[in-house]
């Protein structure tokens, strides 16, 4: 069935550092592809998302890439920060109401 | 802001119980989802609802059922409730299907637990 491979569980960095989360999808027609961030005692929030036409997106010290072929997508997180210490859930979605999550990055970042 | 508001954050229940989860939303949103969220296993769609009166099962509905009677409230029901059922209950709204904006707005969650 679809499935949405995320890697790695867990992600330990220092401040300033980079953070890649990478997630891999099974679904040839998944067009939509968002990333959300879960704080601690919190819902999960979109931080950014691409579409399949698109190969790249950034926002500030984050950015999505997507390699459709290889039907990967990567979160980078640059510059990070303590505020960045989530949990991040990538997702894909093929254009209807359904979204296949991933297992989720849990992301520390170390002062 | 839109806000997606779950009743009960923490629940604790017996095994047999019946169990209602409440989730309203203030933004009009048609489309009202409850999500399970589980170490390791990530976010799993119980059911969906595009509509009032209107749902369709998601990935894991069995031993759920859900209603929604009005736009701005979604309700999920654990008619029996088993300790396997024990888990983290996220409830989200979207505007419109993913293929337009796609952004879902989650609830801040209901953690039960079932003994």
């Amino acid at each position: 069935g679809e499935n949405v491979e995320q890697h790695p569980s867990t992600l330990s960095v220092q401040e300033g550092d980079s953070a890649v989360i990478k997630c891999t999808y099974s679904d040839s027609a998944s067009n939509y592809f968002p990333w959300y961030k879960q704080e601690l005692g919190k819902g999960p929030q979109l931080i950014i998302d691409i579409r399949s036409n698109v190969g790249e997106k950034k926002d500030q010290r984050i950015a999505v890439t997507l390699n459709k072929t290889a039907k990967h997508f990567s979160l980078h997180i640059t510059e990070t920060q303590p505020e960045d210490s989530a949990v991040y859930f990538c997702a894909a979605s093929s254009g209807t109401y359904k979204y296949i999550f991933g297992t989720g990055t849990r992301l520390k970042v170390l002062a | 802001d839109v806000k997606v508001t779950q009743s009960s954050r923490y629940l604790v229940k017996r095994t047999g119980e019946k169990v209602f989860l409440e989730c309203v939303q203030d933004m009009d949103h048609e489309n009202m989802f409850w999500y399970r969220q589980d170490p390791g296993l990530g976010l799993r769609l119980i059911y969906f609802s595009y509509d009032v009166k209107m749902k369709e099962k998601g990935d894991i509905p069995e031993g759920y059922s859900v209603s929604r009677e009005k736009k701005e409230r979604f309700s999920l029901i654990l008619e029996s409730a088993s300790t396997n059922q024990t888990s983290m209950y996220l409830c989200a709204s979207s505007p419109q299907v993913p293929a337009n904006t796609g952004e879902l707005f989650f609830g801040e969650g209901s953690r039960l637990t079932v003994l």
